[in-house]
């Protein structure tokens, strides 16, 4: 089974620019997580979908960051304008779905490898 | 406010000694904790995780505890190796959904 995939791996743009990243989940999983780990900080959560709707988008730090997980597939995240405090590294995860995951009910995660922004 | 803390931040012993990782959570009411493991330009690789019921679990030379009361976990790595040189991550689920806090981390090398 093919895990979750992050594309780009590494990404380098100046402040003021747009990056997309992008997220493929693991196949038949319909949550999809996105997280992320800012420079000396822990790794926190930005949104989670349940197929193609936000089940919750708590973490979204403004209105600069932008998710879409169009036909409850792939998602991308998009900052725009990007500002050096965007730097880091951000994870995307999936998982079946609670009761559907490995132990019943605890909806067990699958990280991708990260993509890691740096905004100069 | 939820937050989780792991001591120490880093962690540096010889090879074949058992070691101790520590992680502390404020709000008692969890869901489920979860061990992760990061390796440098990798994901996270879930280790173990216990249920707010449950006390503990163990896989191989890996045993983690939980005490929801006192607001702590700890990770037990018996015999450790070189191999298990990487970042050990701790993260509290308050609910089924997904959503996990996570502990900075304690970078652990083991030298041979």
């Amino acid at each position: 089974e093919a895990g979750v995939t992050q594309f780009p791996s590494h990404s380098v743009i100046e402040k003021g620019q747009t990056v997309t990243l992008r997220c493929d989940p693991i196949s038949g999983h319909d949550n999809l997580y996105w997280y992320r780990r800012v420079m000396g900080k822990e790794i926190k959560f930005l949104l989670h979908f349940v197929k193609e709707s936000k089940q919750d988008e708590s973490g979204m730090p403004n209105n600069r960051f932008l998710a879409e997980r169009t036909g409850g597939t792939y998602s991308t995240l998009k900052v725009q304008p990007a500002e050096l405090e965007d730097s880091g590294v951000y994870f995307c995860a999936s998982s079946q779905g609670v009761g559907r995951g490995l132990i019943s009910g605890a909806n067990v995660l699958t990280f991708g490898a990260g993509s890691r922004l740096t905004v100069l | 406010k939820q937050e989780v803390t792991q001591i120490p931040a880093a962690l540096s012993v010889p090879e074949g000694e058992n070691l101790v990782l520590n992680c502390s959570f404020t709000d008692s009411a969890i869901y489920n904790l979860q061990w992760f493991r990061q390796d440098p330009g990798k994901g996270l690789t879930s280790l173990l995780l216990i249920q707010s019921s449950q006390r503990e679990q163990t896989s191989g030379r890996l045993n983690a505890s939980l005490d929801k009361s006192s607001g702590r976990s700890t990770l037990y790595i018996a015999a450790s190796q070189p191999g298990d040189s990487a970042t050990y991550l701790c993260a509290v689920g308050y609910n089924q959904g997904g959503k996990l806090i996570f502990g900075q981390g304690t970078e652990l090398s083991v030298k041979p």
